[in-house]
Protein backbone atom coordinates (compact mmCIF):
# COMPACT_ATOMS: atom_id res chain seq x y z
CA UNK A 1 0.00 0.00 0.00
CA UNK A 2 0.92 3.25 -0.85
CA UNK A 3 2.42 6.06 1.34
CA UNK A 4 2.93 9.71 1.35
CA UNK A 5 5.53 11.78 3.92
CA UNK A 6 4.27 15.43 3.12
CA UNK A 7 6.49 18.48 4.30
CA UNK A 8 7.27 22.31 3.65
CA UNK A 9 4.10 23.68 4.77
CA UNK A 10 4.02 26.71 7.14
CA UNK A 11 2.85 30.45 6.96
CA UNK A 12 4.95 32.60 4.98
CA UNK A 13 4.66 36.25 4.02
CA UNK A 14 2.87 37.77 0.03
CA UNK A 15 5.50 37.61 -2.08
CA UNK A 16 7.65 34.95 -0.51
CA UNK A 17 8.43 31.31 -1.29
CA UNK A 18 7.85 27.95 -0.45
CA UNK A 19 9.02 24.26 -1.67
CA UNK A 20 6.64 21.52 -0.19
CA UNK A 21 7.66 17.63 -0.53
CA UNK A 22 5.94 14.88 -1.13
CA UNK A 23 7.79 11.22 -0.62
CA UNK A 24 6.15 8.06 -1.81
CA UNK A 25 6.78 4.78 -0.91
CA UNK A 26 5.49 1.06 -1.51
CA UNK A 27 5.00 1.05 -5.09
CA UNK A 28 6.90 1.95 -8.52
CA UNK A 29 7.38 5.89 -8.44
CA UNK A 30 8.74 5.82 -11.69
CA UNK A 31 5.33 4.45 -13.39
CA UNK A 32 2.92 7.12 -12.06
CA UNK A 33 1.67 10.84 -13.15
CA UNK A 34 1.32 13.25 -9.55
CA UNK A 35 -0.85 15.47 -9.10
CA UNK A 36 -0.65 18.69 -6.46
CA UNK A 37 -4.75 19.63 -5.47
CA UNK A 38 -5.51 21.91 -2.61
CA UNK A 39 -8.06 23.32 -0.30
CA UNK A 40 -8.61 26.91 0.98
CA UNK A 41 -10.39 26.72 4.53
CA UNK A 42 -14.12 25.92 3.97
CA UNK A 43 -13.58 25.48 0.34
CA UNK A 44 -13.97 22.72 -2.46
CA UNK A 45 -10.76 20.97 -4.27
CA UNK A 46 -8.74 22.73 -6.36
CA UNK A 47 -6.32 21.39 -8.92
CA UNK A 48 -2.83 22.91 -8.88
CA UNK A 49 -0.79 21.08 -11.07
CA UNK A 50 0.17 17.60 -12.64
CA UNK A 51 3.51 16.21 -14.10
CA UNK A 52 3.68 12.89 -16.27
CA UNK A 53 6.03 10.35 -15.08
CA UNK A 54 8.66 10.93 -16.45
CA UNK A 55 8.65 14.78 -15.48
CA UNK A 56 9.13 16.08 -19.26
CA UNK A 57 5.14 17.15 -18.67
CA UNK A 58 3.50 19.43 -16.30
CA UNK A 59 0.74 21.56 -16.67
CA UNK A 60 -0.59 24.08 -14.29
CA UNK A 61 -4.18 25.74 -13.30
CA UNK A 62 -4.60 29.69 -14.36
CA UNK A 63 -4.38 31.08 -11.19
CA UNK A 64 -0.50 29.35 -10.57
CA UNK A 65 0.67 29.52 -14.12
CA UNK A 66 3.94 31.21 -14.00
CA UNK A 67 4.24 31.30 -10.21
CA UNK A 68 4.10 27.54 -9.16
CA UNK A 69 6.42 25.22 -10.71
CA UNK A 70 6.08 21.13 -10.35
CA UNK A 71 9.33 18.77 -10.55
CA UNK A 72 9.81 14.93 -9.25
CA UNK A 73 13.25 13.20 -8.40
CA UNK A 74 12.81 9.72 -9.50
CA UNK A 75 15.81 8.48 -8.13
CA UNK A 76 14.38 9.71 -4.62
CA UNK A 77 10.45 9.20 -5.02
CA UNK A 78 9.60 12.24 -4.43
CA UNK A 79 7.80 15.05 -5.87
CA UNK A 80 8.08 18.51 -5.22
CA UNK A 81 5.82 21.96 -5.45
CA UNK A 82 8.06 25.21 -5.81
CA UNK A 83 6.00 28.41 -4.90
CA UNK A 84 6.75 31.36 -5.60
CA UNK A 85 5.32 35.13 -5.43
CA UNK A 86 2.59 33.88 -2.99
CA UNK A 87 -0.21 35.33 -2.42
CA UNK A 88 -3.05 35.44 0.18
CA UNK A 89 -5.85 33.64 -1.42
CA UNK A 90 -2.93 30.40 -1.87
CA UNK A 91 -3.68 29.79 1.56
CA UNK A 92 -5.03 25.90 1.77
CA UNK A 93 -4.16 22.83 2.34
CA UNK A 94 -2.34 21.11 -0.19
CA UNK A 95 -2.54 17.09 -0.93
CA UNK A 96 -0.10 15.44 -3.35
CA UNK A 97 -1.77 12.59 -5.30
CA UNK A 98 -0.81 9.21 -7.38
CA UNK A 99 -2.19 9.55 -10.54
CA UNK A 100 -3.75 5.68 -12.13
CA UNK A 101 -1.62 6.13 -15.32
CA UNK A 102 1.91 7.67 -16.91
CA UNK A 103 -0.06 11.07 -18.12
CA UNK A 104 -3.66 12.50 -17.59
CA UNK A 105 -5.87 10.94 -15.83
CA UNK A 106 -7.56 10.59 -12.17
CA UNK A 107 -5.82 10.02 -8.65
CA UNK A 108 -6.11 7.19 -6.80
CA UNK A 109 -5.17 7.83 -3.33
CA UNK A 110 -3.61 10.93 -1.58
CA UNK A 111 -1.53 12.32 0.63
CA UNK A 112 -2.76 13.72 4.73
CA UNK A 113 -2.45 17.11 3.40
CA UNK A 114 0.42 20.03 4.76
CA UNK A 115 -1.44 23.41 5.48
CA UNK A 116 0.23 26.88 3.88
CA UNK A 117 -0.80 30.20 5.26
CA UNK A 118 0.02 33.26 3.73
CA UNK A 119 -0.41 36.09 5.59
CA UNK A 120 1.27 39.66 6.52
CA UNK B 1 -10.42 25.87 -18.84
CA UNK B 2 -13.61 23.14 -18.67
CA UNK B 3 -16.10 24.20 -16.06
CA UNK B 4 -17.97 21.98 -13.94
CA UNK B 5 -21.48 22.76 -12.32
CA UNK B 6 -22.51 20.39 -9.28
CA UNK B 7 -26.16 20.07 -8.38
CA UNK B 8 -27.25 20.83 -5.90
CA UNK B 9 -25.02 22.50 -3.75
CA UNK B 10 -26.43 20.47 -0.56
CA UNK B 11 -28.50 18.02 -0.11
CA UNK B 12 -30.60 15.61 3.08
CA UNK B 13 -31.63 12.52 2.48
CA UNK B 14 -33.52 10.10 5.13
CA UNK B 15 -31.17 6.86 5.97
CA UNK B 16 -31.73 4.08 3.42
CA UNK B 17 -33.17 6.54 0.92
CA UNK B 18 -31.82 7.34 -2.29
CA UNK B 19 -29.51 10.51 -2.80
CA UNK B 20 -28.99 11.94 -6.52
CA UNK B 21 -26.01 14.43 -6.88
CA UNK B 22 -25.49 16.13 -10.90
CA UNK B 23 -22.45 17.04 -12.42
CA UNK B 24 -23.19 19.22 -15.55
CA UNK B 25 -19.60 20.03 -17.73
CA UNK B 26 -19.21 23.05 -19.77
CA UNK B 27 -17.70 21.01 -22.70
CA UNK B 28 -17.88 17.10 -23.69
CA UNK B 29 -15.63 15.53 -21.45
CA UNK B 30 -16.49 11.98 -23.35
CA UNK B 31 -14.68 10.11 -26.32
CA UNK B 32 -14.88 7.48 -28.31
CA UNK B 33 -16.98 5.59 -25.89
CA UNK B 34 -15.02 6.96 -23.00
CA UNK B 35 -16.36 9.50 -19.99
CA UNK B 36 -13.52 11.69 -18.65
CA UNK B 37 -14.91 12.26 -15.50
CA UNK B 38 -13.87 11.18 -11.68
CA UNK B 39 -15.86 11.22 -8.40
CA UNK B 40 -14.55 11.90 -4.90
CA UNK B 41 -15.83 11.69 -1.41
CA UNK B 42 -14.15 13.89 1.25
CA UNK B 43 -15.34 13.72 5.06
CA UNK B 44 -14.00 16.46 7.29
CA UNK B 45 -10.48 16.55 8.28
CA UNK B 46 -9.31 13.53 5.33
CA UNK B 47 -7.80 13.82 2.01
CA UNK B 48 -10.33 12.97 -0.87
CA UNK B 49 -11.34 9.30 -1.76
CA UNK B 50 -11.58 7.86 -4.92
CA UNK B 51 -15.27 6.20 -5.68
CA UNK B 52 -15.60 6.59 -9.48
CA UNK B 53 -13.34 6.82 -12.55
CA UNK B 54 -14.28 6.74 -16.32
CA UNK B 55 -17.50 7.83 -15.20
CA UNK B 56 -19.54 4.88 -13.59
CA UNK B 57 -16.25 2.39 -13.12
CA UNK B 58 -16.45 1.50 -9.20
CA UNK B 59 -13.02 1.87 -7.20
CA UNK B 60 -12.03 -1.52 -5.34
CA UNK B 61 -13.87 -1.61 -2.10
CA UNK B 62 -15.95 1.28 -2.58
CA UNK B 63 -19.65 -0.33 -1.85
CA UNK B 64 -22.20 -0.86 -4.78
CA UNK B 65 -24.29 1.64 -3.61
CA UNK B 66 -22.67 3.97 -5.38
CA UNK B 67 -22.95 4.08 -8.66
CA UNK B 68 -22.44 6.43 -11.55
CA UNK B 69 -23.61 7.39 -15.20
CA UNK B 70 -23.95 9.86 -18.22
CA UNK B 71 -22.02 11.05 -20.71
CA UNK B 72 -21.07 14.07 -22.98
CA UNK B 73 -21.76 16.57 -20.90
CA UNK B 74 -24.02 15.82 -17.93
CA UNK B 75 -23.60 13.12 -15.33
CA UNK B 76 -24.79 11.45 -12.01
CA UNK B 77 -23.72 10.29 -9.14
CA UNK B 78 -26.54 7.90 -7.20
CA UNK B 79 -26.16 6.94 -3.75
CA UNK B 80 -28.51 3.56 -3.49
CA UNK B 81 -29.86 3.27 0.34
CA UNK B 82 -28.06 6.29 2.23
CA UNK B 83 -25.99 5.32 5.09
CA UNK B 84 -24.61 7.40 8.11
CA UNK B 85 -21.56 7.51 6.48
CA UNK B 86 -22.02 8.57 3.51
CA UNK B 87 -21.73 11.90 5.16
CA UNK B 88 -19.83 13.86 3.39
CA UNK B 89 -18.66 16.38 0.27
CA UNK B 90 -18.84 14.82 -3.21
CA UNK B 91 -16.81 16.10 -5.73
CA UNK B 92 -16.59 15.49 -9.67
CA UNK B 93 -13.54 16.38 -11.94
CA UNK B 94 -12.63 15.68 -15.47
CA UNK B 95 -9.28 14.56 -16.86
CA UNK B 96 -10.41 14.99 -20.13
CA UNK B 97 -7.91 17.64 -20.37
CA UNK B 98 -4.93 17.66 -19.15
CA UNK B 99 -5.96 21.12 -17.52
CA UNK B 100 -8.54 19.27 -14.77
CA UNK B 101 -10.77 20.75 -12.98
CA UNK B 102 -13.48 19.80 -10.59
CA UNK B 103 -17.02 20.82 -9.48
CA UNK B 104 -17.64 23.29 -6.98
CA UNK B 105 -18.73 19.75 -4.75
CA UNK B 106 -21.91 18.64 -2.58
CA UNK B 107 -23.04 18.31 0.46
CA UNK B 108 -24.79 15.43 1.52
CA UNK B 109 -26.49 15.02 5.10
CA UNK B 110 -29.00 12.77 6.75
CA UNK B 111 -32.68 14.13 6.88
Amino acid sequence: EAEWLESGGGLVQPGESLRLSCKFSGFHFNVNAMSWVRQAPGKGLEWVSSITNDGYGTHYAEPVRGRFTISRDNSKDIVYLQMSSLRVEDTAIYYCGKDVGATNGWVDSWGQGTLVTVSS
Amino acid sequence: DIILTQSPDSLAVSLGERATINCKSSQRVSSTNMNYLAWYQQKPGQPPKLLLYWASTRESGVPDRFSGSGAGTDFTLTINSLQAEDVAVYYCQQYYDVIRTFGQGTRVDIK
